[in-house]
């Protein structure tokens, strides 16, 4: 079974701090992708990255940067958080082809 | 750019009976599409996905799906659903570079 985990389940954070969100995929995946989920509008992707040290942005991708040093890890990186990025981050990966994504369990983040 | 809709915001059906969640799709050249599950504080997990040959396609947990071209419909079914089947129900399309888009998803309660 594909496994994705995520580096915390809950975090508090303060405004202005940095924050690193880690992700881990152990299926050898080309594909990862940061999604942020609230309430009535879904999953929106953030940034997403198809091979290491590769990038592109999603939908929302202003507040926020990525990082992907090697193919199993992507990191989601909140430069200088404010509190209208509480919200729950959600974390995929896939292969190129077939194109079902595999997700994390979550973080969900709270900024004060 | 490839979307999906969900019309119903809430499904509510009583255990035993037949579950619907409605999504219907917005695509150019051939649709690939995707439902998934997410159960309190949890990622989302795959339930089944539709990329072409049979329209009635079957997932996991006795879920299926029917494709409908002339409809643009991917509407999600079970025959007698669970009080376990009570989720946030997401259907998603597609778009271009591997990403998804999500609907806003559909919260089913089933009551006992």
């Amino acid at each position: 079974d594909v496994k994705v985990t995520q580096s915390s389940r809950y975090l508090v954070k303060r405004t202005g701090e940095k924050v690193f969100l880690e992700c881990v995929q152990d299926m050898d995946h080309e594909n990862m992708f940061w999604y942020r989920q609230d309430p009535g509008l879904g999953l929106r992707l953030i940034y997403f990255s198809y091979d290491v040290k590769m990038k592109e942005k999603g939908d929302i991708p202003e507040g926020y940067s990525v990082s992907r040093e090697k193919k199993e890890r992507f990191s989601l990186i909140l430069e200088s958080a404010s509190t209208n990025q509480t919200s729950m981050y959600l974390c995929a990966s896939s292969l190129l082809n077939p194109d079902t994504q595999y997700f994390g369990p979550g973080t969900r983040l709270t900024v004060l | 750019a490839q979307s999906v809709a969900q019309p119903e915001d809430q499904v509510n059906v009583a255990e035993g009976n037949p579950l619907t969640v409605k999504c219907t799709y917005s695509v150019s050249g051939n649709p690939y599409l995707f439902w998934y599950v997410q159960y309190p504080n949890r990622g989302l997990q795959f339930l089944l996905k539709y990329i072409t040959g049979d329209n009635l396609v079957k997932g996991s947990y006795g879920f299926e799906a029917e494709f409908n071209k002339s409809q643009t419909s991917f509407h999600l079914k079970k025959p007698s659903a669970l009080v376990s089947d009570s989720a946030l129900y997401f259907c998603a399309v597609r778009d271009v570079d591997y990403k998804l888009s999500f609907g806003a998803g559909t919260t089913v309660t089933v009551r006992a």
